[in-house]
């Protein structure tokens, strides 16, 4: 079946580099999805990326997939306070329209 | 970028009350909808999706009589909270697909359900 883990929590200093990790299952996903979200709110994509790539930059965020290993990072370059938040990986299944998503890292940024 | 508003955000009512929660896509159309529910510190669980003319397709375990959800238009999908009771106090978040290929979800900004 389908199943996406992360780690539940990470703490990094401000101006530190932050990288989350997931890893998935399911070999037919085709696209791979980071949200962000903040606390009473709901969820904010950041970015996403198609299974037959191997990395994706926007501005201070950067995707890496290793599809051999099913194992998906976003790394937040300059980590900011406004950063703490709770962040989801999700896969979107071969023809399925929802998601699978993990149980989300909570990321606490330090002064 | 693609907006989709959830209303209301937060919630207050006795038990036994009934409450409507709209989600709409406000610059897409959206032909299938999605429901879930977010406990405290844990991740979403998916309720039911819901697409557009027809019947939602509820996840097992899910009490579609309790939980009643209407996508009459491809702007507007409600979800229902019959006779609500404290148990059903929760997060309740949707997002909305649209008809573009391989569009990622967009998600509303959830609503607060607290029954006392």
């Amino acid at each position: 079946g389908e199943d996406v883990e992360q780690s539940l929590f990470l703490s990094v200093r401000e101006g530190d580099s932050s990288v989350i990790n997931c890893t998935y299952t399911d070999s037919s996903s085709t696209y791979l999805y980071w949200y962000k979200q903040e606390p009473g709110a709901g969820l904010q994509l950041l970015t996403y990326i198609f299974s037959n790539m191997d990395m994706k930059q926007d501005q201070r965020l950067t995707v890496l997939l290793n599809k051999k290993d099913k194992h998906l990072s976003l790394r937040i370059a300059d980590t900011q306070t406004g950063d703490s938040a709770i962040y989801f990986c999700a896969e979107k299944p071969g023809s399925a329209r929802q998601l699978t998503f993990g149980s989300g890292t909570q990321l606490t940024v330090l002064p | 970028g693609a907006v989709v508003s959830q209303h209301p955000s937060w919630v207050i009512c006795k038990s036994g009350t009934s409450v409507k929660i709209e989600c709409r896509s406000l610059d897409f159309q959206a032909t299938t909808m999605f429901w879930y529910r977010q406990f405290p510190k844990q991740s979403l669980m998916l309720m039911a999706t819901s697409n557009e003319g027809s019947k939602a397709t509820y996840e097992q375990g899910v009490e579609k009589d309790k939980f009643l959800i209407n996508h009459a238009s491809l702007t507007l999908s409600t979800l229902t909270v019959t006779s609500a009771h404290p148990e059903d106090s929760s997060f309740y978040i949707c997002s909305a697909l649209g008809t573009v290929k391989n569009q990622p979800q967009h998600f509303g900004d959830g609503t607060r359900l607290s029954i006392l």
